[in-house]
């Protein structure tokens, strides 16, 4: 157990719905960042917040947003889905920006999407 | 921004045979490399890492190279076994300051018994 806790595990949905998922870190860890992978695909890095503030963006859609709560929390939204948005999406965390000192991001269980 | 190549995508082997999955990388300010192994249907978990005033690290049957002037690093296994089956990720940043990790493509390693 890393200590990373994402719900919903799987969601199905149609197109153009829109979704939350939603990442608790680990006890401490500042740092939340969220990945998207797709079928054969690797790790695509999405969107980091670091104690409430967004610190960097990568491949993030429009139509997609997420921000990180006072408690530390943090909430992916998805927009106006398309079939291509289904995937497995991964929040992870880590003490402080870029990994911290470790360099090590403990990755939740990750949050199932399938758009129909 | 950081760039991480990894190959080959896919790599099957016998049952004791050795594994070598091999990744370059973009920014020679990267120092922190990190490998994580996903099994099927699991979240990707650190197996091993190198930090780049190491050149290589082992634990057990896995080991880490690490070659900063050509930047690149290997991750490597022996005796390997069929539970050693999954997705292996590379990746690349700079520990301590706010690159965000950059993963390789990924390996999958088949192992047969």
């Amino acid at each position: 157990d890393s200590g990373v806790t994402q719900t919903p595990k799987h969601l199905i949905t149609a197109t153009g719905q829109r979704v939350t998922l939603r990442c608790s870190p680990r006890s401490g860890d500042l740092s939340v960042y969220w990945y998207q992978q797709s079928l054969d695909q690797g790790l695509q890095f999405l969107i980091q917040y670091y104690n409430g503030e967004e610190r960097a963006k990568g491949n993030i859609l429009e139509r997609f947003s997420a921000q990180q709560f006072p408690d530390l929390h943090s909430e992916l939204n998805l927009s106006s889905l398309e079939l291509g948005d289904s995937a497995l999406y991964f929040c992870a965390s880590s003490v402080a920006e870029g990994g911290g000192a470790s360099g090590e991001l403990f990755f939740g269980e990750g949050s199932r999407l399938t758009v129909l | 921004g950081e760039n991480v190549e990894q190959h080959p995508s896919t790599l099957s082997v016998q049952e004791g045979d050795s594994a070598v999955i091999k990744c370059t990388y973009s920014d020679s300010a990267s120092n922190y490399f990190p490998w994580y192994k996903q099994e099927l249907g699991k979240r990707p978990q650190l197996i091993i890492d190198i930090r780049s005033n190491v050149g290589e690290k082992k634990d057990q049957r896995i080991a880490v190279t690490l070659n900063k002037t050509a930047k690149h690093f290997s991750l490597h296994i022996t005796e390997t076994q069929p539970e050693d089956s999954a997705v292996y990720f590379c990746a690349a940043s700079l520990a301590g300051g706010s690159y965000i990790p950059t993963f390789g493509r990924g390996t999958s390693l088949i192992v047969h018994p």
